[in-house]
């Protein structure tokens, strides 16, 4: 079946530097791709997504490039803050509207 | 607007316990969801349905059931609780152009 691979964390930066974390996936066809955040005790918020091969979403400063070459969707910010500490997953759609996650990345950002 | 709301947001069952797990949404959205969340691991399709009267099983469905009488609720019952149901678990409602909706969450301890 369909799988989402994410680099693992935690992932610990100083205030203003630059952010990847790494998105694979595996999956017949071509699926809508997205970025979750889940801020500590809340639920997952939609951070951005792209429905097409070489469609960029961006959203708050994150950005990410769906490849289909390398079926990726690696997560970039140039400058993250405190307040990016969170945790974040990469998820596909599959069919059925159902959505596949990764396992997740923690981000912690000093400052 | 409130979105999609759980209740209860922490509790403890014995082994042996039953309970259910709350969720309505007031968007009129036909799909929904239950994840659950295990540290590590993402979060893992339970149970969805595309609609009153209809459900399916996701990846995980053992140890759970549920039903859809209504638009609005979805709720998640455990009959004979396990400790492999500690987990955190989330509902979510699905529409256009809402998107994925998910709700706070309830963490559920098993001992």
């Amino acid at each position: 079946g369909d799988s989402v691979t994410q680099m693992e964390g935690p992932v610990t930066l100083s205030e203003e530097a630059f952010l990847t974390i790494n998105c694979t996936y595996t999956a017949t066809g071509y699926p809508s791709l997205f970025w979750y955040v889940q801020y500590p005790g809340e639920g997952l918020q939609l951070l951005l997504k792209a429905t097409k091969a070489d469609d960029k979403g961006s959203n708050k400063g994150f950005e990410a490039t769906y490849r289909k070459e390398t079926t990726s969707f690696h997560l970039e910010k140039g400058s993250v803050q405190v307040s990016d500490s969170a945790v974040y997953f990469c998820a596909l759609m599959e069919y059925g509207n159902k959505l596949v996650f990764g396992a997740g990345t923690i981000l912690r950002v000093k400052s | 607007n409130a979105g999609v709301t759980q209740t209860p947001k922490f509790r403890i069952l014995k082994i042996g316990q039953s309970m259910t797990l709350q969720c309505t949404q007031d968007m009129n959205h036909n799909y929904m969801y239950w994840y659950r969340q295990d540290p590590g691991m993402g979060l893992k399709l339970i149970y969805y349905s595309v609609g009153a009267g209809i459900t399916d099983k996701g990846e995980v469905p053992n140890g759970y059931n549920v039903s859809r009488s209504t638009t609005e609720d979805f709720p998640l019952r455990l009959e004979l609780a396990a400790p492999s149901q500690t987990s955190v678990y989330f509902c979510a409602s699905l529409g256009v152009p809402d998107g994925y909706t998910f709700g706070s969450g309830t963490r559920l301890t098993v001992v």
